[in-house]
């Protein structure tokens, strides 16, 4: 139930393209879901984040798609380069409560000039 | 943005003995903080919740005599690894949560713990 599954393990996109990595979760009762990027040796640093009350939310080069009845959502990067190279990470929480964030795996971007 | 400073971002201790990891809020008022353990290539996993005023809350599995957690002021939690091991060597990360700003969580730049 709090666990959050995330795939792939590792991605490799040419510069320019669109990396895409996907999230799917259990427990119904989280309500906010936000996307971290880590680079070696560094704490995560919030990129986007969605309420399941949207469907699509949109930031930039980067845009959350959020599907409620399969428990899904994914993270699209656009025009993808080489300083987006990290490993990114989904995660999960219950803002109603204990504001718990439960990460999933993590998926590691290299994005090749 | 809102920063979160954890403090030494680098120890190394010898086996047996305390290592002590400040988390402070720098110009916000967090009510509850995190404390997260990754070892390499990992993901994050949750030690423990820490609410100001009050007793932490440990996630399963997590030694409470071991990780000792303070959260004394709304600004600062502290993490104790008490007689420290090898195999606690791990990236420690605290988190923050913005009470004002609702649902917005940053995390602190991490400590490695090293223990020899």
């Amino acid at each position: 139930q709090q666990q959050v599954k995330q795939s792939p393990q590792s991605l490799i996109v040419q510069k320019g393209g669109i990396s895409i990595i996907n999230c799917a979760y259990e427990n119904t009762a989280f309500d906010y879901f936000p996307w971290y990027q880590q680079f070696p040796g560094k704490g995560p640093a919030l990129l986007i984040a969605i309420r399941p009350d949207v469907s699509e939310k949109k930031e930039g080069r980067f845009t959350i798609s959020f599907n409620k009845s399969a428990k899904q959502f994914s993270l699209h990067i656009m025009d993808s380069q080489p300083g987006d190279s990290a490993t990114y990470f989904c995660a999960a929480s219950r803002m109603d409560s204990s504001y718990k964030l439960i990460f999933g795996s993590g998926t590691r971007l290299l994005v090749r000039p | 943005g809102a920063v979160v400073s954890q403090h030494p971002s680098r120890v190394i201790c010898k086996s047996g003995t305390s290592v002590k990891i400040e988390c402070r809020s720098l110009d916000f008022q967090a009510t509850t903080m995190f404390w997260y353990r990754q070892f390499p290539k990992q993901s994050l996993m949750l030690m423990a919740t820490s609410n100001e005023g009050s007793k932490a809350t440990y996630e399963q599995g997590v030694e409470k005599d071991k990780f000792l957690i303070n959260h004394a002021s709304l600004t600062l939690s502290t993490l104790t690894v008490t007689s420290a091991h090898p195999e606690d060597s791990s990236f420690y990360i605290c988190s923050a949560r913005d009470y004002l700003l609702g649902d917005t969580i940053y995390f602190g730049e991490g400590s490695w713990l090293t223990v020899v």
